[in-house]
């Protein structure tokens, strides 16, 4: 079946430093990815998106690239801030399959001064 | 605001107790579904409704039940609930297969259930 797996949390950075987050998928067809974001007490809101090989979603300086070879979309950001503090969830959808959206497990980002 | 409303935001519940969970839409979204959320296993898929008149199980669907009678409204029940389905509970809304805003999910704020 459909999987994603992220790496696990949580992930502690001081404010400015560089964010990655791993993302890497198992798809039966031809996936969409998404990055979902969840700030404390709400619900998740679509960071970004990308639907076919090699596009980039890009949102709020996050950027995601969809690597078909290694089959991976992970998140990064070149400065990170208090405010980024939040759980990150990578997610697919297979084309054809409806909206049924397949999440990983969550990474919860904590962002320091 | 347009968007997904839930309630209640938060329940407990005893062992075999019913209850219903509410999620309403205003954005004449035609897919809704209900995931859960429990620590270390991300969101899971209970039930989700293509449109009115229409479910179908997801992924965890032992021990809800759900009904579409219109667009707008997408109730969860716990017939008889368990420990086991304490947990947080989200609504969330998309346009058609066919739509623009296919396959981007607006999430309501959650529902957060204990069952004792």
């Amino acid at each position: 079946g459909d999987s994603v797996t992220q790496m696990e949390g949580p992930v502690t950075l001081s404010e400015e430093a560089f964010l990655t987050i791993n993302c890497t998928y198992t798809a039966t067809g031809y996936p969409s990815l998404f990055w979902y974001v969840q700030y404390p007490g709400e619900g998740l809101q679509l960071l970004l998106k990308a639907t076919k090989a090699d596009d980039k979603g890009s949102n709020k300086g996050f950027e995601a690239t969809y690597r078909k070879e290694t089959t991976s979309f992970h998140l990064e950001k070149g400065s990170v801030q208090v405010s980024d503090s939040a759980v990150y969830f990578c997610a697919l959808t297979i084309t054809g399959g409806g909206n049924k959206l397949t999440f990983g497990t969550g990474t919860q980002l904590k962002v320091e001064l | 605001n347009a968007g997904v409303t839930q309630t209640p935001k938060f329940q407990v519940l005893k062992t075999g107790q019913s209850m219903t969970l509410q999620c309403a839409q205003d954005m004449n979204h035609e897919y809704m579904s209900w995931y859960r959320q429990d620590p270390g296993m991300g969101l899971r898929l209970i039930h989700y409704s293509v449109g009115a008149g229409i479910t179908d199980q997801g992924e965890v669907p032992n021990g809800y039940n759900v009904s579409r009678s219109t667009t707008e409204d997408f109730p969860l029940r716990l017939l008889s609930a368990a420990p086991s389905q304490t947990s947080v509970y989200f609504c969330a809304s998309s346009g058609g297969f066919l739509s623009a805003g296919a396959n981007v999910l607006t999430f309501g704020a959650g529902s957060r259930l204990t069952v004792l």
